[in-house]
């Protein structure tokens, strides 16, 4: 089942701060963070597990609260850079299966 | 670094034609999936595959589409008869079995049709 991601889209001036929300209704595993930028492909920024360990390579900080199946991405001092759709992948279980499921995307542009 | 592959990077196509778009994996990955963004929208998930079988598919994967793995390295998508509103970006990922895995995606192939 889809998470479901707020805002849609964010306009920010350099410097500026934005937190994107993901939520979901089922019990996760983890949350998937990636950024397409246009044009491109989605290309894999974050992830972060049960138990709070964040994994990641990008000057870009997410949270994972497990009670409430949420995650938030905080785009800190924001770049030119960090312009693109952002979108959120839950990681949840189902049968034997673990299936990872994205949002709709939150499109994220950031002027000078 | 090994990375998903997908040809052609353009494919044009006329109206009520057969397409093959294919895609090669990472080599070890077993879950397979293909995506479809359409101009200026979002990501639509298509289809994912494990284990020789489609696991999953969205209402947009209709009869016109079907997925194969025909030799263990190439993964496909075929697209039966198109219309016009398949002209989308198709891309395909990978991911290996197991929790904690990213997805990895191909670059993705423009499929337009006249």
């Amino acid at each position: 089942q889809q998470p479901v991601q707020s805002p849609q889209a964010v306009i920010l001036r350099e410097g500026e701060d934005a937190v994107i929300n993901c939520s979901s209704s089922k019990a996760l595993y983890s949350v998937h963070w990636y950024r397409q930028k246009h044009g491109e492909a989605p290309v894999f920024l974050m992830i972060l597990l049960k138990g709070g360990e964040q994994k990641g390579h990008e000057k870009i900080s997410a949270s994972f609260n497990e009670k409430k199946q949420q995650s938030s991405l905080y785009l800190t001092a924001s770049q030119l850079s960090y312009s693109g759709t952002y979108f959120c992948g839950t990681e949840y279980r189902e049968g034997n299966d673990y299936k990872l499921s994205f949002g709709a995307g939150t499109t994220v542009t950031v002027r000078a | 670094e090994p990375e998903v592959t997908q040809t052609p990077s353009h494919q044009v196509t006329q109206m009520g034609q057969e397409v093959i778009l294919r895609c090669v994996p990472i080599s070890n990955h077993l879950y397979f999936y293909w995506y479809r963004q359409i101009l200026g929208q979002k990501v639509e998930f298509l289809v994912s595959f494990y284990n020789n079988e489609i696991s999953e598919k969205s209402e947009i994967f209709d009869d016109q589409f079907s997925v194969e793995r025909p030799d263990g390295s190439n993964f496909t998508l075929k697209i039966r008869s198109t219309k016009l509103e398949d002209s989308a970006m198709y891309f395909c990922a990978s991911r290996p079995e197991g929790l904690y895995n990213e997805q990895f995606f191909g670059p993705g192939t423009r499929l337009t049709v006249l």
